[in-house]
């Protein structure tokens, strides 16, 4: 499997409920980043965790880094029906002192009205 | 301050014509990554460059793709005698100079469709 690898692959939920996605990585990693798709979209950036954080908040977000496991999930609470789009998580290793980001597959996230 | 603009929005081409994708990076950016995203999959990284230079290509395929980062001007993806497998999403990220941590700041794509 590649690095950054999500599960589930789809979620749907009933809107008002939390939505949980994991992520989970093979290499060392400088952090971890979490991104939003809409359909047909570009990628915008939720939240960024370092590698020597644990647990990081951003209003209905909130992302925990486990490095002993190479793993991160990605909470959404109260989810909106806006909240629809498939979330990516990005794993970045540094080139230079820039990142290169590895993508996983992503997580389809359906919430349902 | 504009965000990452790419254009053309959507491109058609028939096999065997060359496409060319351009970037323009946020103001103040100077590093610009390119990736690919074929339907129902993630982004793949295809080249990072800095100004007026390649720094990591090791994502893009050996024959037919060029990336350039001129002095002056947009960044240039360039696919010559296109294939049907070409056609995908391209998207293009830009961050600023000198960070380790930071977020890379995506456009909104070119949806490339060989025919």
């Amino acid at each position: 499997s590649q690095q950054g690898e999500e599960d589930p692959q789809a979620l749907s939920i009933q809107e008002g409920e939390n939505a949980t996605m994991n992520c989970s990585y093979k290499t060392s990693i400088n952090n971890l980043q979490w991104y939003r798709q809409n359909s047909g979209r570009g990628l915008v950036h939720l939240i960024l965790i370092r590698s020597n954080e644990r647990e990081k908040h951003s209003g209905r977000l909130r992302v925990t880094l486990d490095t002993s496991k190479k793993s991160s999930s990605l909470l959404i609470t109260a989810s909106r029906a806006a909240d629809t789009a498939s979330y990516f998580c990005a794993t970045g290793s540094l080139i230079q002192g820039a990142q290169k980001l590895v993508f996983g597959q992503g997580t389809r996230l359906t919430i349902n009205p | 301050n504009a965000g990452v603009m790419q254009n053309p929005r959507h491109l058609v081409r028939r096999r065997g014509q060359e496409a060319r994708l351009r970037c323009s990076p946020m103001k103040g950016h100077s590093h610009v990554y390119w990736y690919r995203q074929l339907p129902e999959e993630g982004l793949k990284f295809m080249v990072y460059l800095q100004k007026e230079n390649i720094i990591d290509e090791s994502g893009m395929p050996k024959e037919r793709f060029s990336a350039e980062f001129p002095k002056e001007g947009p960044s240039i993806l360039r696919i010559q005698q296109v294939v049907r497998g070409d056609s995908a999403a391209y998207f293009c990220a830009s961050s600023p100079v000198r960070s380790s941590y930071n977020e890379q700041f995506f456009g909104p794509g070119t949806r490339l469709t060989v025919l």
